[in-house]
């Protein structure tokens, strides 16, 4: 079965500075995607970043990058010149193939940002 | 265009009582998933609707739980007799028929059983 861990519970990094959170998984799928969501206070889930495991080059979107290392099963997202709106819940999460599958998920880390 | 929507945002009820949830999905969107998150563990998954069919329901917790979407658009899940382990936020998801990759998530719904 799959399975994707988030080892941090909790993590804080002050304004402007870069934070990474961790994420790895378990997988005997050669094909499948990896996500981060973020579930700020207001509680609405959204999609911060996708990475397809067929893709070498890491995903990118604005300030937030991942770090993919598909031999070593790791998927780590940075993020860079951190906001006080980047506070929130962030979700590592697993999905087999090219969708139509449920995603699997990490128990998250919860991410505060110092002023 | 309007995101993926849940209703009620919270509920309290009573152990023995029902509870009946709604997501509407996206406009257009096929794919309709059901996650719960009890506090403290993981996210999740109860089931997955294409259009109106149960696509797969392995992550259902018993026979107390019954969902429907019935002509394909909005979907709802009933807890009947609620118990006090079904207490968590109830979170729907939905994703176009092709390019399904990415689930887009409701606010949730935050459920208390006493």
């Amino acid at each position: 079965a799959q399975t994707v861990t988030q080892s941090q519970p909790e993590m804080s990094v002050q304004e402007a500075e870069t934070v990474t959170l961790s994420c790895t998984y378990d997988t005997s799928e050669s094909d499948y995607y990896l996500f981060w969501y973020k579930q700020p206070p207001s509680r609405q889930m959204i999609l911060v970043i996708r990475q397809e495991a067929y893709k070498q080059q890491n995903a990118t979107e604005n300030r937030f990058s991942v770090n993919f290392q598909k031999a070593a099963k790791s998927f780590s997202l940075k993020i860079s010149d951190s906001q006080l709106g980047d506070a929130a819940m962030y979700f590592c999460a697993y999905s087999w193939n090219s969708g139509n599958t449920p995603l699997v998920f990490g128990k998250g880390t919860r991410l505060s940002v110092i002023a | 265009e309007a995101g993926v929507t849940q209703f009620p945002s919270h509920s309290v009820i009573e152990k023995g009582q029902t509870v009946t949830l709604r997501c509407d999905p996206i406009s257009g969107h096929d794919n309709l998933y059901w996650y719960r998150r009890v506090m403290g563990k993981e996210i999740k998954f109860l089931l997955h609707f294409v259009k109106e069919s149960k696509q797969d329901e392995s992550g259902m917790p018993n026979n107390r739980f019954l969902a429907e979407r019935t002509g394909g658009t909005y979907s709802t899940l009933k807890v009947q007799p609620a118990e006090l382990e079904d207490s968590g936020v109830y979170f729907c998801a939905s994703s176009q028929r092709f390019n399904t990759e990415t689930q887009y998530f409701g606010p949730g719904t935050r459920l208390l059983v006493l």
